[in-house]
């Protein structure tokens, strides 16, 4: 199972709004309402932001939101603060034979 | 408070066996499925298995079947990823998390970073 795919990085400045893309197939993405987003800041363990596309865990700013449309889903970051340069992931549900894939990651960049 | 809490560092050589661990503590460890997820030095996150502590029903990613074998022993609320013969490519940061629901890795583990060098 190939990963999803991710921009490799996307910049942005404080204030400002990035959406970060994640592009599967009608076989993962497009075929269930099962997409994660996780933060990631360098050394440590992942943050779960976004699940079952949209939804914002308990604690999770209302800035972060999630979006799909077809086979991409998309993260959006508004009123962007220094704190949220990480690095993202998307990860999707993909049957019951492959179950789980992540996408490859993108670097966000606050200018 | 959830938490899970991973072993320690690993320096092994090629060939040899390892099983790492996960202890979960705060919430009902037979209730919830535990994932294991691989990072490659410098590398993106790779979704590998998970098991269910209160049954031990595993399932496994194509990429990582019978590569390692995920286990988990209940009375001790622990979960297990170990590997029978190791090889240089296994060398990787490893995280445990708690699935609060499908894809959804709501709690994280520390990570256990398993280095494999002759």
């Amino acid at each position: 199972q190939s990963a999803l795919t991710q921009p490799r990085s996307v910049s942005g400045s404080p204030g400002q709004s990035v959406t970060i893309s994640c592009t599967g197939t009608s076989s993962d993405v497009g075929g269930y309402n099962y997409v994660s987003w996780y933060q990631q800041h360098p050394g440590k363990a992942p943050k779960l932001m976004i699940y079952d596309v949209s939804k914002r865990p308990s604690g999770v700013p209302d800035r972060f939101s999630g979006s799909k449309s077809g086979n991409t889903a998309s993260l959006t970051i508004s009123g962007l603060q220094a704190e949220d340069e990480a690095d993202y992931y998307c990860c999707s549900y993909a049957g019951s034979y492959t179950l789980g894939v992540f996408g490859g990651g993108t670097k966000l960049t606050v200018l | 408070e959830v938490q899970l809490v991973q072993s320690g560092a690993e320096v092994k050589k090629p060939g040899e066996s390892l099983k790492i661990s996960c202890k979960g503590s705060g919430y009902s460890f037979t209730s919830y499925w535990i994932g294991w997820v691989r990072q490659m030095p410098g590398k993106g996150l790779e979704w590998m298995g998970i098991i269910y502590p209160g049954d031990s029903d595993t399932r496994y990613s194509p990429s990582f079947q019978g590569q390692v074998t995920i286990s988990a022993d209940k009375s001790i609320s622990t979960a297990y990823l170990q590997w029978s013969s190791l090889k240089a490519s296994d060398t990787a940061m490893y995280y445990c998390a708690r699935q609060a629901g499908w894809l959804q890795f709501s709690e994280w583990g520390q990570g256990t970073l398993v280095t494999v060098s002759s």
